[in-house]
């Protein structure tokens, strides 16, 4: 059964910090790979997709790079602001189930 | 964009009330899914919908059933509501295929007394 894994729990970083969230899987035959943001009290908001064949996705200032063999994702935020501040959560696609969640790493940007 | 409706932000109900918790998406998704969040043990599945009329168990249906009379949407009922489903229930659906992102909704705060 895939596992995800999402370390640390929780990260502080000072404004204008670039950073990187960690993301693992246990099985590594997956189909894509997701990264969600959200924010208090709220819905989770997809970010990036990044698909099996692909080894990174960008968008503005975040990108995510994709490694199979090794299992693991990382989402990287360059010149974080405090509005980054939030939830981000990665979830896995293995083709014949739902998408299986990492319980997130709460980013909190220091101004 | 992608509109995922969820009909109450915040709920209050009594244990022991049958409660339904309406989802609709308005892109014509074929997969609909209910998620519960809780502190400390992230999103949990509980029924997912590939299709009109269908439905699978996720990982923690006890105590919920659900129905999808049309494709848009998706249902959530707590049969008999007990304390212990506080949560906040999140909506998501996506398009079917391998590459498609999933939308969520806003969530709604349910609070059994």
């Amino acid at each position: 059964k895939q596992e995800v894994t999402q370390i640390p729990a929780a990260l502080s970083v000072p404004e204008g910090e670039n950073l990187v969230l960690n993301c693992s899987f246990t099985d590594s035959a997956i189909y894509n790979l997701q990264w969600f943001r959200q924010d208090p009290g709220k819905g989770l908001t997809s970010l990036l997709l990044i698909q099996s064949s692909q080894r990174e996705q960008t968008s503005g200032r975040l990108n995510a790079s994709l490694d199979k063999s090794s299992g693991r994702s990382t989402l990287y935020i360059a010149a974080s602001q405090p509005g980054d501040s939030a939830t981000y959560l990665c979830a896995v696609d293995s083709g014949n189930t739902p998408l299986v969640f990492g319980k997130g790493t709460r980013l909190s940007v220091i101004a | 964009d992608v509109k995922v409706t969820q009909s109450s932000r915040y709920l209050v109900k009594r244990t022991g009330e049958k409660v339904f918790l309406e989802c609709v998406q308005d892109m014509d998704h074929e997969n609909m899914f209910w998620y519960r969040q809780d502190p400390g043990l992230g999103l949990r599945l509980i029924y997912f919908s590939y299709d009109v009329k269908m439905k699978e168990k996720g990982d923690i249906p006890e105590g919920y059933s659900v129905s999808r009379e049309k494709k848009e949407r998706f249902s959530l009922i707590l049969e008999s509501a007990s304390t212990n489903q506080t949560s906040m229930y999140l909506c998501a659906s996506s398009l079917q295929g391998s590459y498609e992102k999933l939308f969520f909704g806003s969530g709604t705060q349910l609070s059994v007394l």
